[in-house]
């Protein structure tokens, strides 16, 4: 059953703790993205993957952190210097490097909330 | 920077009624048009986009999107909603092939 998962659904974490969000695809895309959504927002870019070993800053990159060291793998480190990181996060992929044009394929989010 | 609006936070309709979207988009040179839906339980899919060429694109289960250049808008319309449609509608806008932007959404609910 091809396609995202993204893990855990919900996540709580104290203040001042980095937290990893997962996210992996069998979809043998080579793009892979992250968003943030907040209430009453749109989606809003955190960073982006077009190949293995090479990422992107978003439009809201500061406080994050990402690594591509598998294809099919793009997990997002929420640091804290995150000033407000309760969001809930969505990661997607896409099928050819270098082209936003392609269609993005989503995953099921992670709410995070952190106390 | 560039934005994406959508008018409409909630629209509530009857089964059968016609449906139309708002969506305007900020200018920013070359852009690329999508609308994204999120049924209840389900992932943010792609329903419809617009590049280039013909500015009435036709989507999955019977959505369209009209592209008017001189109104910085691509507003989604279905002749006929039904019940199934009620699901939050998104739309983004790709400026100059990497920089893509959502707005906030619309939720849309079809009352049998």
């Amino acid at each position: 059953d091809g396609g995202i998962t993204q893990s855990p659904k919900y996540l709580f974490r104290k203040e001042g703790q980095n937290v990893t969000l997962s996210c992996e695809q069998n979809l043998n895309h080579d793009a892979m993205y992250w968003y943030r959504q907040d209430p009453g927002q749109g989606l809003r870019l955190i960073y982006y993957s077009q190949i293995v070993n090479d990422f992107q800053k978003g439009d809201i990159a500061e406080g994050y952190s990402v690594s591509r060291e598998k294809k099919e793998s793009f997990p997002l480190t929420v640091t804290s210097a995150q000033k407000n990181p309760t969001a809930f996060y969505l990661c997607a992929s896409s099928i050819t490097a270098g082209a936003f044009t392609d269609t993005q394929y989503f995953g099921p989010g992670t709410r995070l909330t952190v106390l | 920077a560039q934005s994406v609006s959508q008018h409409n936070h909630h629209v509530i309709l009857s089964e059968a009624a016609s449906l139309e979207l708002g969506c305007n988009y900020s200018y920013g040179g070359t852009v690329n048009l999508f609308w994204y839906v999120q049924y209840p339980g389900q992932h943010l899919q792609l329903l419809l986009k617009y590049f280039s060429g013909d500015p009435l694109v036709k989507g999955i289960k019977g959505f369209e999107a009209e592209f008017i250049k001189s109104k910085f808008s691509f507003n989604l319309r279905k002749p006929s909603v039904q019940w199934s449609d009620t699901a939050e509608y998104f739309c983004a806008a790709l400026y100059n092939n990497n920089d893509m932007r959502f707005g906030a959404g619309t939720r849309l609910t079809v009352k049998p």
